[in-house]
């Protein structure tokens, strides 16, 4: 089954404890990007790679950082948490950019930061 | 840099009526993409419209693409309880997408 799998699903953490939240992919899909969800927000873009080795800032990249050392996951890390981090996160990915193809996205991970 | 607004934030409909939810950007678009997300889910694809003017329908839903393709809308016709969600539209750049804020729709039986 084709699909973008996250983990963890849920996480609950401290200020400062380093986390990496995990993003996989079976569709063999260059572009993979980061996006988190505050309510009234709607979805940012954190994070994009558009293939192996290259990734790039989206609109809110602070205190986030990303790696494509493959072509199927792409990593969130968060080196040191905050609570103004706390949010619902989505990894995606497509075939190619985002131009003429549609974006697949994971179940999503529930972070919150105490 | 971009930035795609969407209206209404919230519409609470009664089953069987019709529901819109409008998109608009600062900029010109090349293409643009609309989600839904069910309460507790994430975002689906629905459709991408390329075309200045296009008009494209999915069954009950109904997109269309502004002639000067800054603007867009969704219109659902005739809702069912199953349209329960926020509807994303998504303005498509070089490498990136702009979502808006969404539009919720409630809909009760």
């Amino acid at each position: 089954e084709a699909q973008v799998t996250q983990n963890p699903r849920y996480l609950i953490t401290v200020t400062g404890k380093k986390l990496t939240v995990t993003c996989s992919q079976n569709m063999n899909h260059e572009y993979m990007s980061w996006y988190r969800q505050d309510p009234g927000l709607g979805l940012r873009q954190i994070y994009y790679s558009m293939n192996v080795e290259v990734t790039d800032k989206g609109d809110v990249p602070e205190g986030y950082k990303v790696s494509r050392k493959e072509k199927r996951n792409f990593p969130l890390i968060l080196e040191s948490p905050s609570p103004n981090q706390t949010s619902l996160y989505f990894c995606a990915s497509s075939v190619r950019g985002v131009v003429d193809t549609e974006a697949f996205f994971g179940q999503g991970t529930r972070l919150t930061v105490v | 840099g971009q930035q795609v607004m969407q209206i209404p934030q919230y519409q609470h409909v009664q089953e069987g009526e019709d529901f819109t939810t409008y998109c608009n950007s600062s900029t010109t678009l090349s293409n643009i993409q609309w989600y839904k997300q069910r309460p507790g889910g994430h975002p689906v694809f629905l459709i991408q419209l390329v075309k200045s003017g296009e008009v494209k329908k999915q069954k009950r839903l109904t997109f269309q693409f502004g002639e000067a393709k800054k603007n867009s809308s969704l219109h659902i016709t005739a809702t069912q309880t199953t349209d329960v969600g926020t509807y994303f539209c998504a303005g498509v750049g070089y490498s990136t997408l702009t979502f808006g804020k969404g539009t919720m729709l409630l809909v009760s039986p």
